[in-house]
């Protein structure tokens, strides 16, 4: 079975500095696509990024990229220059490329600190 | 573009009472989900709808669990008998499936149902 282990339940960051939030999965699947979310305190879930698996470029957003290292399974994200609107819950995500669910770890808290 | 809503958005009944929830995908999105996050916890998935396929039913808690998707886009989550620990947020997501990203999913902001 699919597993997404986000062993961080809360991180901090001062403002306009650099965090990384630590994300693992267990699979045996060879294909698949990995995504950040964020959910700020309105609830809404909103996709931060995503990662193709066969895709050996780590995929960047602006202010925001992951470190993917396959064979480790591991999907960490970089947040730079961390911004106040950043504050939010973030919660990494696994899905099988041939799959409908998606797996979701439990997330992790982040505080920017002004 | 509209984006995914959900209604109501809090929820507040009494133990034993059934509740509907209610999704509205994006138009045009064939992939219909639904999720429940429970306090500090995170998204723990209940079914999946795609197309005119057989909903894949395989994360509902318990028979008191129900949902459908009428013409293939808005859908209702029913519980049934509500118990305290149904007390969570339900998360609803659609997306593409049948063009990119079709594997990206795209949230509504949640009902928030308290049991009492």
């Amino acid at each position: 079975a699919q597993t997404v282990t986000q062993s961080q339940p809360e991180m901090s960051v001062q403002e306009a500095e650099t965090v990384t939030l630590s994300c693992t999965y267990d699979t045996s699947e060879s294909d698949y696509y990995l995504f950040w979310y964020k959910q700020p305190p309105s609830r809404q879930m909103i996709l931060v990024i995503r990662q193709e698996a066969y895709k050996q470029q780590n995929a960047t957003e602006n202010r925001f990229s992951v470190n993917f290292q396959k064979a480790a399974k591991s999907f960490s994200l970089k947040i730079s220059d961390s911004q106040l609107g950043d504050a939010a819950m973030y919660f990494c995500a696994y899905r099988r490329k041939a799959g409908n669910q998606f797996y979701f770890g439990t997330g992790t808290s982040l505080t920017v600190i002004p | 573009g509209a984006g995914v809503s959900q209604s109501p958005s809090n929820k507040v009944t009494e133990k034993g009472k059934d509740v509907e929830l209610r999704c509205d995908p994006i138009s045009g999105h064939t992939a219909l989900y639904w999720y429940r996050q429970s306090l500090g916890q995170g998204l723990e998935f209940l079914i999946y709808f795609q197309g005119n396929s057989a909903p894949d039913k395989s994360g509902l808690p318990s028979d008191r669990f129900s949902a459908e998707r009428t013409g293939g886009s808005v859908s209702t989550l029913t519980i049934q008998r509500t118990q305290q620990e149904d007390s969570a947020v339900y998360l609803c997501a659609s997306s593409p499936s049948d063009r990119p990203p079709r594997e990206t999913q795209y949230f509504g902001p949640g009902t928030r149902l308290l049991v009492l």
